[in-house]
């Protein structure tokens, strides 16, 4: 099976700008997470989505927003960029929903903001 | 909500000897802890997990242990290999969300 794929691989944006990542999952799997890698904070999570739906939020502000489209296929927006949303935002996959599954990370989007 | 304290955030060891990472979580509805490798460049992978009804778990030469009590849990990687050097991340979940640790550099010196 093809592994979690993500586009694009790297973005440079301006702060104030928007930006949306996308996540494909592996073949079968339903649940995509998001998490967001910074030198500092480590992994952190953003969102999860399953059968559509976000079932739990991570403590990011409203700007970051997601959804997931009926072949789970992912999107991740941020709006209104900062400096500080410079980071590798990788997304993960998993059989089913919850964090007692395996997740399978994606190669990751590296955004910059300038 | 859950937090997760990871140490050491560098460790160096040489090639045949033992490494140990430790992590502490807060909250004690934790019940899942997996442990993800996550070497220069690519994307973490999950090596080895270990749920709350389990003290040890090993899997050749990696093992994990988990101390529901002091809600502590640590990975030990026995005969390290220069292909062992990576970050590794601890996480702790009670069933929502992962929450990470820090991440530990470990470096094996051949």
């Amino acid at each position: 099976k093809a592994g979690v794929t993500q586009t694009p691989r790297y973005l440079i944006k301006t702060r104030g700008q928007q930006v949306t990542l996308s996540c494909s999952p592996i073949s079968g799997h339903r649940s995509v997470s998001w998490y967001q890698q910074t030198p500092g904070q480590g992994l952190q999570f953003l969102f999860e989505y399953f059968s559509e739906t976000q079932r739990n939020k991570g403590n990011f502000p409203g700007r970051f927003s997601g959804r997931q489209f009926s072949n789970s296929r992912s999107e991740m927006n941020v709006s209104t960029l900062e400096l500080g949303d410079s980071a590798l935002y990788l997304c993960a996959s998993s059989l089913e929903a919850g964090a007692f599954n395996e997740q399978f990370f994606g190669p990751g989007t590296r955004l910059t903001v300038l | 909500g859950e937090n997760v304290e990871q140490h050491p955030s560098t460790l160096s060891v040489q090639e045949g000897d033992s490494a140990v990472i430790k992590c502490t979580y807060s909250d004690s509805a934790s019940n899942y802890f997996p442990w993800y490798k996550q070497e220069l460049g690519k994307r973490p992978q999950l090596i080895i997990d270990i749920r709350s009804n389990v003290g040890e778990k090993k899997d050749q030469r990696i093992a994990v242990t988990l101390n529901k009590t002091a809600k502590h849990f640590s990975l030990h990687i026995t005969e390290t290999q220069p292909e062992d050097s990576a970050v590794y991340f601890c996480a702790a979940t009670a069933g929502n969300m992962l929450t990470f640790g820090g991440g530990t550099r470990l470096m094996v010196k051949p």
